[in-house]
């Protein structure tokens, strides 16, 4: 069974552009959740998407911003980038039953780098 | 106080000891748990889910729940050069006392680092 997939795997921006990064879950999975991970702040949770609906968000700006579509891809777009937000993005993917047991997995992420 | 809370590292054990980490966790509703392992450079991964009190085992790893005192712990048997990473405690928190659908709260990691 293919893992969850990520592209691209590195993105290299500068202040004030847009980036869309894209996520495929593992087959069945109907559940995208999107984190960013930082050395000083750790995984914190974006979004999450179930059958193209949001259903729980983060405390992150309105710049992020993020899609799901029919299939279960999802993309999460980040408008007027700034240095801070050079960081890996990770999506995960699950059932998302809402039961316990429902269980992420994890892509292997987007460095993205903003000069 | 931070919503999930793991023993600060890095940790360090030989080769063959017994590695162990802990995790505190601020909502008394949290069902479901999880311990992730990253390698630096890489992505989490899933280690152990729990969601009842008491052990569960699976080959050399041990996680441990105790939902009155709000801890959850993982024992590495054995300990391994290769187990040497940054483990990840998870928690499912949902301060509205409902389900936070997708997700987790993090704790900060420890970095085990296990020399021969």
């Amino acid at each position: 069974k293919a893992g969850v997939t990520q592209t691209p795997r590195y993105l290299i921006k500068t202040r004030g552009q847009q980036v869309t990064l894209s996520c495929s879950p593992i087959s069945g999975h109907r559940s995208v959740s999107w984190y960013q991970q930082t050395p000083g702040q750790g995984l914190q949770f974006l979004f999450e998407y179930f059958s193209e609906t949001q259903r729980n968000k983060g405390n992150f700006p309105g710049r992020f911003s993020g899609r799901q579509f029919s299939n279960s891809r999802s993309e999460m777009n980040v408008s007027t980038l700034e240095l801070g937000d050079s960081a890996l993005y990770l999506c995960a993917s699950s059932f998302g039953s809402g039961r316990m047991e429902d269980t992420q997995y994890f892509g292997p992420g987007t460095r993205l780098t903003v000069l | 106080q931070k919503e999930v809370e793991q023993n600060s590292g890095p940790l360090s054990v030989p080769e063959g000891a017994i590695a162990s980490l802990n995790c505190t966790y601020s909502d008394r509703g949290s069902q479901s748990f999880f311990w992730y392992r990253q390698y630096s450079g890489k992505s989490p991964e899933l280690i152990m889910s729990i969601y009842s009190n008491g052990d569960k085992e699976d080959g050399r790893f041990t996680a441990q729940l105790n939902k009155a005192s709000q801890y959850v712990s993982l024992l590495i048997r054995d300990s391994q050069p290769s187990d040497s990473a940054t483990y990840l405690c998870a928690v499912n928190i949902d301060n509205a006392g409902g389900t936070s659908y997708g997700k987790l709260t993090f704790g900060q990691g420890t970095i085990l680092t296990v020399h021969p």
